[in-house]
């Protein structure tokens, strides 16, 4: 079936240190979304990436599709406490109606 | 900025109970979803919704689940007889037509604890 995998599970940083998680599908994506949950909130939509290859940055956060279009990373320098939350890669399957298959998400906590 | 809303934000029901979960999706999207989330582990989907009619659902939508979009700006999940597994924190989501994004919104959530 169609799995999205999502490592690490939980990371603890220092502030200003950095962090990266990654993503990998069991089958080839149009193309892969990332999404932060804050502690009780609900997904945000990030960003989205469509090309193979594909690197695209937002202030400290850097993302990049793989060229398989695959894979994916989501890289944040010097994290502050205010990156604290879940993030989670999620790729669209099905014929057009996009349903989002999630990864497990990788739970960021970081220490003042 | 437009926003998906839900209500009620927190549901406490009886095991074998009825319950109704509502969303107003962002106004002029045309595509709708149901996930649901157990505390602590992923966003899992459940079912889409396109054009009046059910697009694609889940193995875990079965026939304890529905949808329904009785107005045309309420869409609605039910679970007809529930069970304490149904616990979770239930996310309606909307997407614009593909031209504006693959971006799906996402509601504040239902949090549904069944005892």
């Amino acid at each position: 079936g169609q799995q999205v995998m999502q490592i690490p599970q939980y990371q603890h940083v220092q502030e200003g240190e950095d962090f990266t998680t990654y993503c990998n599908s069991s089958t080839t994506l149009s193309n892969i979304q990332w999404y932060k949950q804050r502690p009780g909130g609900h997904p945000v939509f990030l960003i989205q990436l469509v090309k193979s290859g594909e690197v695209k940055k937002q202030k400290r956060l850097t993302f990049q599709f793989g060229e398989a279009k695959k894979n994916s990373s989501l890289h944040i320098t010097a994290t502050q406490t205010t990156d604290v939350g879940t993030y989670f890669c999620a790729g669209p399957f099905s014929g057009g109606y996009n349903k989002l298959i999630f990864g497990a998400g990788t739970r960021l906590a970081v220490h003042p | 900025e437009p926003e998906v809303t839900q209500t009620p934000s927190h549901q406490v029901t009886q095991m074998g109970q009825e319950v109704i979960l509502r969303c107003v999706p962002i106004s002029n999207h045309l595509y709708f979803y149901w996930y649901r989330q157990i505390l602590g582990q992923k966003v899992e989907f459940l079912v889409s919704f396109y054009n009046n009619e059910i697009s694609e659902k889940s193995e875990i939508f079965d026939d304890q689940f529905s949808v329904e979009r009785p107005d045309g700006s309420n869409f609605t999940l039910k679970i007809r007889s529930t069970k304490l597994e149904d616990s979770a924190m239930y996310f309606c989501a909307s997407k614009g037509l593909p031209i504006s994004g693959y971006e799906q919104y996402f509601g504040p959530g239902t949090r549904l604890t069944v005892t």
